[in-house]
């Protein structure tokens, strides 16, 4: 069964914590990104990385780092540097090619922090 | 990074009516996509635009691609109850390393 796969769904941090969030993708994509999702807003891009071992900033990567080792997965790390990290956090990997972009989302992990 | 307009940001309608979001681009676009985000969950890939004037229709949506490839429009007829959800526009930039940045969003409630 072919798709994105994102954990843990609910994570809980205390303040001054790192914490990572995993993203593994089976679909063969070389592409994969993540955003960050506050209640009624859009999405905006933390990072994205275009092939292994390379990654690029996106609007609001101050706070978070990312490492792409594999072509499969793709972990954000959430730091304490994130002044405010509670929101909804969706990765997505995407399909570019034969003229046709099209992202594939995870479920996503809601993160708190108490 | 690029960036993408959306308007409205909130919409209500009553069950049978018409609905429509819009995207606007300052610069322009090499394709656009569409997504619906249900209430709780994630974005769902519609649909894609890529030539100029495009207009591409499933059941009662109708998508629309600007003629300068710098605005595209979603249309929704006669809303029914399951077509409650946030709708976003994206776009990728152009060059080697691509962007794809999503609009605000427009959330729509169908009122029975």
């Amino acid at each position: 069964d072919g798709g994105i796969t994102q954990s843990p769904k609910y994570l809980f941090r205390k303040e001054g914590q790192n914490v990572t969030l995993s993203c593994e993708q089976n679909l063969n994509h070389d592409a994969m990104y993540w955003y960050r999702q506050d209640p009624g807003q859009g999405l905006r891009l933390i990072y994205y990385s275009q092939i292994v071992n390379d990654f690029q900033k996106g609007d609001i990567a101050e706070g978070y780092s990312v490492s792409r080792e594999k072509k499969e997965s793709f972990p954000l790390t959430v730091t304490s540097a994130q002044k405010n990290p509670t929101a909804f956090y969706l990765c997505a990997s995407i399909e570019m090619g034969r003229g046709r972009t099209e992202a594939f989302f995870g479920q996503g992990t809601r993160l708190t922090v108490v | 990074g690029q960036q993408v307009m959306q308007i409205p940001q909130y919409q209500h309608v009553q069950e049978g009516e018409d609905f429509t979001t819009y995207c606007n681009s300052s610069t322009t676009l090499s394709n656009i996509q569409w997504y619906k985000q249900r209430p709780g969950g994630h974005p769902v890939f519609l649909i894609q635009l890529v030539k100029s004037g495009e207009v591409k229709k499933q059941k009662r949506l109708t998508f629309q691609f600007g003629e300068a490839k710098k605005n595209s429009s979603l249309h929704i007829t006669a809303t029914q109850t399951t077509d409650v959800g946030t709708y976003f526009c994206a776009a990728t930039s152009s060059g080697s390393a691509r962007q794809l940045t999503f609009g605000s969003g427009t959330q729509l409630t169908v009122l029975p």
